[in-house]
């Protein structure tokens, strides 16, 4: 079957530190992945997707990155975390046809101190 | 880029009521409609879907409708139940353009029992 697994599920980081999220998904091969953030009370962003390995497209210029190394690895990085990073992180995978749509990981909920 | 806007932000009814949310979206390209229901600190779930190819689609209590000459699709829950309370994002695509989601900003929908 096809999951996506996303962790950590929680992290409180202090400001100026690193981050490392990943997002792994079992049971398909060469998916279209997606970061999105999502503020307090607001709606979703996409941040990054990724169609293949290596190949990483940015939505929005920030302290983030994201990186694509094996075909169903997705990770987002920051070297240094801002206030304003904090937010509940999704990782998506598009199912492909004639399942089309996203299937959302669990998410991570960062909370920068 | 696809614009998408979603209103109201906020909705309450009372149970049994029905709920309208609406959104519109900008480039006349976009083909594929989901609205995704996202309960408090949980991942969206997709809960219907329709292509522009169609102008309603019903599922039990929910439906969505579709006009493309006007650019604007709405969600309808009928009969609403206190279970149907949580944040609902409407999002557009273009299923041959990268996959890529845009989300409407959410609405949070509050049923009274």
């Amino acid at each position: 079957s096809q999951t996506i697994h996303q962790w950590p599920a929680t992290l409180v980081q202090p400001v100026g530190s690193p981050l490392s999220l990943e997002c792994t998904v079992e049971g398909t091969s060469n998916p279209n992945l997606y970061w999105y953030r999502q503020a307090a009370g607001r709606g979703l962003q996409l941040l990054f997707y990724s169609v293949g390995i290596g190949q990483i497209s940015s939505e929005v210029p920030q302290n983030l990155s994201a990186s694509r190394p094996q075909d169903r690895q997705f990770i987002l990085s920051s070297k240094k975390l801002l206030l304003s990073d904090s937010g509940f992180y999704l990782c998506a995978w598009m199912r492909d046809r004639p399942n089309y749509g996203y299937t959302f990981g669990s998410g991570t909920r960062l909370t920068v101190v | 880029g696809e614009n998408v806007e979603q209103h109201p932000s906020t909705l309450s009814v009372q149970e049994g009521d029905s709920a309208v949310i609406k959104c519109t979206y900008s480039d006349s390209a976009s083909n594929y409609f989901p609205w995704y229901k996202q309960e408090l600190g949980k991942r969206p779930q997709l809960i219907i879907d329709i292509r522009s190819n169609v102008g309603e689609k019903k599922d039990q209590r929910i439906a969505v409708t579709l006009n493309k000459t006007a650019k604007h699709f709405s969600l309808h829950i009928t009969e609403t139940q206190p279970e149907d309370s949580a944040v609902y994002f409407c999002a557009a695509s273009n299923q041959y353009n990268f996959n890529k989601f845009y989300f409407g900003s959410g609405t949070k929908l509050n049923v009274k029992p």
